[in-house]
């Protein structure tokens, strides 16, 4: 069974600054997807990013990026020129890519962002 | 385009009781996946519907059911409720395996 672990419970940025959050993944499988979600305080989950296993390319979403390591097995979220819309629980998520696995997300435990003016 | 929308807002139960949660569909969307999210954690698979049919569950007891409608709505069904099952109840619509979209959640309390 694959995990997602997001070891960091909360960060913290200045406004316009640069921030980076982790994500770390176990699977055996070569094939799977990646998923950057948002949930503000209104609890609506929103995709930031996805980013596609076989692709070496790393996603790029506008101010939100990430840094793809296969081989480590690492996920990370960079939000550059933070702003204060920003703030909220950040979800890193996986999927199989094999479609008897269902469309299943599998979740981190979150990480809490906080923009300061 | 309509997003996805799910009913009630909030409720509160009561242990043993039973409760229906629903979820409309993304515009364009034919599978439904439904998670449970205690309060701190990430999102926890139930499962998912795909044109009407269960074709992935989580560990998650028979007790908690569902059904998908042939406008692939949905609908979630906890029976003998248990204070563990106080939690946000999120649905999420997608095109198949595509990204899948998520609704604003269901709060339940169960006292």
């Amino acid at each position: 069974a694959q995990t997602v672990t997001q070891s960091q419970p909360e960060m913290s940025v200045q406004e316009a600054e640069t921030v980076t959050l982790s994500c770390t993944y176990d699977t055996s499988e070569s094939d799977y997807y990646l998923f950057w979600y948002k949930q503000p305080p209104s609890r609506q989950m929103i995709l930031v990013i996805r980013q596609e296993a076989y692709k070496q390319q790393n996603a790029t979403e506008n101010r939100f990026s990430v840094n793809f390591q296969k081989a480590a097995k690492s996920f990370s979220l960079k939000i550059s020129d933070s702003q204060l819309g920003d703030a909220a629980m950040y979800f890193c998520a996986y999927r199989s890519y094999y479609s008897n696995a269902g469309n299943m997300l599998t979740f981190g435990g979150g990480t809490r962002l906080m923009v300061k003016p | 385009e309509t997003g996805v929308t799910q009913s009630p807002t909030h409720l509160i139960k009561t242990r043993g009781q039973q409760v229906t949660l629903r979820c409309s569909s993304q515009s364009g969307h034919n599978t439904v996946s439904w998670y449970q999210q205690a309060l701190g954690q990430g999102p926890q698979f139930i499962f998912q519907y795909y044109r009407e049919e269960e074709n992935g569950r989580g560990n998650f007891p028979p007790r908690f059911s569902g059904l998908q409608f042939p406008n692939y709505s949905s609908e979630l069904n906890v029976n003998a409720l248990e204070l563990d099952d106080s939690a946000l109840y999120l649905c999420a619509s997608s095109y198949g395996v595509e990204t899948q979209y998520f609704g604003p959640g269901t709060r339940l309390l169960v006292l």
